[in-house]
């Protein structure tokens, strides 16, 4: 089983539409929850950090359900500059901070 | 702007020669850096843990006498891919951990994309 699974996409919606990408890890002692986005041939960059309270930023809103070991992204009123291919990230803290990346999902706003 | 930068952002050499990329944090100090590399359609995949005075942490089944990686500042981390084949061919990033105020929070570089003839 993988360590980060996404929905393999890619996700087509048209401008205005609510989106949504789900995302499990496989290792219950991760600590810290993030969502990247990755624009083609470009490094990725961080979107929001995700907490177990649930968070939003704007139109992006992120859940954490840690018993479930689930993640998701929920994306309202999608942008054309939405489009990218969305990351998610996982890290086990405990000192060494390093993140555990999913494949990502491809999502394309369209006109 | 940019808080970490990576060079060069494009290289193209011949097989068994030797290419570096550097990493530099420009706003902060980075203890701990990062060296990913992506294949197309795939997830970043984690390296090499770079760790500013000492010795690289490698991955499993990442050649450390491959990849040579120093960090010799706080701000300054350089891979470099000895004896590049064309396998080694792919897309090449950096981190650096900004622990500062508890942020914990890597920030990229816009990565080095190798081509190896």
């Amino acid at each position: 089983r993988k360590e980060v699974e996404q929905d393999p996409g890619p996700f087509n919606v048209p401008e205005g539409a609510t989106v949504a990408f789900n995302c499990t890890y496989s290792n219950s002692a991760s600590q810290s929850f993030f969502w990247y986005r990755q624009d083609c041939r470009k490094e990725p960059k961080l979107l929001m950090s995700v907490y177990s309270s649930g968070n939003e930023d704007g139109r992006f809103t992120a859940q954490l359900n840690r018993a479930s070991q689930y993640i998701s992204l929920l994306i309202r009123d999608s942008k054309l500059s939405d489009s990218a291919t969305y990351l998610c990230v996982v890290s086990s803290g405990a000192g060494s901070y390093q993140l555990t990346f999913g494949k990502g999902t491809k999502l394309s706003v369209i006109p | 702007g940019a808080v970490v930068s990576q060079h060069p952002s494009w290289v193209i050499c011949k097989s068994g020669t030797s290419v570096k990329i550097e990493c530099r944090s420009l706003d902060f100090q980075a203890t701990t850096m990062f060296w990913y590399r992506q294949f197309p359609k795939q997830s970043l995949m984690l390296m090499a843990t770079s760790n500013e005075g000492s010795k690289a942490t490698y991955e499993q089944g990442v050649e450390k006498d491959k990849f040579l990686i120093n960090h010799a500042s706080l701000t300054l981390s350089t891979l470099t891919v000895t004896s590049a084949h064309p396998e080694d061919s792919s897309f090449y990033i950096c981190s650096a951990l900004d622990r500062s105020l508890a942020k914990n929070i890597q920030y990229f570089g816009a990565g080095t994309r190798l081509s190896v003839l």
